[in-house]
């Protein structure tokens, strides 16, 4: 079946370092990718999509490319900010699964001073 | 501001009790989900409705039961609380299915104890 598989955390940066957080799938079909950002007390937001291999997803200064020969959706960003402090979860959705969202298990990001 | 309104946000049962789990939704979407967020275990699918007049079994339904009751309204019902139901619980919305992305509400943190 379909499954999202995301890198543990937490992961530990200080205030401008570059961020990655690795995201890799397993489909049948060909899905549509998400990053959700969850921040504390809060529920699930919308980061960012992609809809078919090669494209890149883009908000906030986070980036996503659709890697279909890797099955993969890394997040990156650039220069992190303490506000960027959240849990991060990948999601993927296709006709397998009825168009259902299928969420990893999350990544927490703790941005330090 | 329009989006998913989850009532209560907290709760404390007593093992056996039973209590309803409301969510409303204002953007005239058509699907809706129930979810539940566990430490280290990401969010699992209970149930969801696809559309108005239609309910459907996710990941982890036992205990719970689901009322479509128009197409805002998406009530979940635990109606014999067990601890093992501890949890933080999201309804989300989506146009049709997950292709779009989901609206998620803020969440209603539930102890059972």
């Amino acid at each position: 079946g379909n499954s999202v598989t995301q890198m543990e955390g937490p992961v530990t940066l200080s205030e401008e370092a570059f961020l990655t957080i690795n995201c890799t799938y397993t489909a049948t079909g060909y899905p549509s990718l998400f990053w959700y950002v969850q921040y504390p007390g809060e529920g699930l937001q919308l980061l960012l999509k992609a809809t078919k291999a090669d494209d890149k997803g883009s908000n906030k200064g986070f980036e996503a490319t659709y890697r279909k020969e890797t099955t993969s959706f890394h997040l990156e960003k650039g220069s992190v900010q303490v506000s960027d402090s959240a849990v991060y979860f990948c999601a993927l959705s296709d006709e397998d699964s009825s168009y259902k969202l299928i969420f990893g298990s999350g990544t927490r990001l703790l941005v330090r001073p | 501001n329009a989006g998913v309104t989850q009532t209560p946000k907290f709760q404390v049962l007593k093992t056996g009790q039973s209590m309803t789990l409301q969510c409303a939704q204002d953007m005239n979407h058509n699907s809706m989900y129930w979810y539940r967020q566990d430490p280290g275990m990401g969010l699992r699918l209970i149930y969801y409705s696809a559309s108005e007049g239609t309910t459907d079994k996710g990941e982890v339904p036992n205990g719970y039961n689901v009322s479509r009751l128009n197409k805002r309204e998406f009530s979940l019902r635990l109606e014999s609380a067990a601890p093992s139901q501890t949890s933080v619980y999201f309804c989300a919305s989506s146009r049709t299915g997950g292709g779009y992305g989901y609206t998620f509400g803020s969440g209603t943190r539930l102890t059972v104890v």
